[in-house]
């Protein structure tokens, strides 16, 4: 089945540092990947949409500047963190789709100090 | 604006207590209603996707129903393996991609 793989799994950081974390579809082609966001307790938020060759389109609210999207391959996608503070703190994770199902990665837990 | 609300919250049963989880959605053109499974600090598993009212599916102690304005899980003589928060997401016929809006979750507790 397909799989999708996230590097790393758990990262720790200062405030004020940058985090960059990898999403992978690895048996299938991803022109679009999601990124969501998941507070404890609390459901995914999607943050952003990621287009292979072109810009990520940005959920309201959700700071374009702070949370870079790359989308250089139909296989990776990477999310920076930039100027991490600890309000950052939170799973990340994302999603990619082979026909009209989508399956998610395993997550990325990132905690900012 | 897709809204997706899930009940109940948290529901505990005794093993082998079969139950229901509910997923009321409001969306103007449904693409398809997806179930997902979530554990504690892992990404969701994809259960079920369901497209058309009427339209049910099976997996094992589960069994997934749609209508115009809701969605159920059925589990059926569930086992503390079950445990788990379970995730309804729906996805807009007009949207690019395949963008999902969940809900809330409910998170389902079996006890021996």
């Amino acid at each position: 089945g397909a799989v999708v793989s996230q590097h790393p799994s758990w990262v720790i950081c200062k405030s004020g540092t940058s985090v960059k974390i990898e999403c992978r579809s690895l048996d299938f082609q991803a022109t679009t990947m999601f990124w969501y966001r998941q507070f404890p307790k609390q459901s995914l938020m999607l943050m952003a949409t990621s287009n292979e060759g072109s810009k990520a389109t940005y959920e309201q609210g959700v700071e374009k500047d702070k949370f870079l999207i790359n989308h250089a391959s139909l296989t990776l996608s990477t999310l920076t963190v930039t100027s991490a503070h600890p309000e950052d703190s939170s799973f990340y994770i994302c999603t990619s789709g082979r026909g009209e199902t989508q399956y998610f990665g395993p997550g990325t837990r990132l905690l900012v100090l | 604006e897709d809204q997706v609300t899930q009940s109940p919250e948290a529901l505990r049963l005794q093993e082998g207590e079969s139950s229901s989880l509910n997923c009321s959605y409001t969306v103007s053109g449904l693409r398809g209603l997806f179930w997902y499974r979530q554990d504690p600090g892992k990404g969701p598993e994809f259960l079920f996707t369901l497209y058309s009212a009427g339209e049910e599916k099976e997996k094992e102690r589960l069994k997934a129903t749609l209508t115009k304005k809701e969605s159920f899980l059925h589990i059926t003589a569930p086992k503390p393996e079950d445990s788990a928060t379970y995730l309804c997401a729906v996805q807009e016929r007009e949207t690019s991609g395949s963008r999902l809006t969940f809900g809330e979750g409910t998170q389902l507790t079996v006890n021996p």
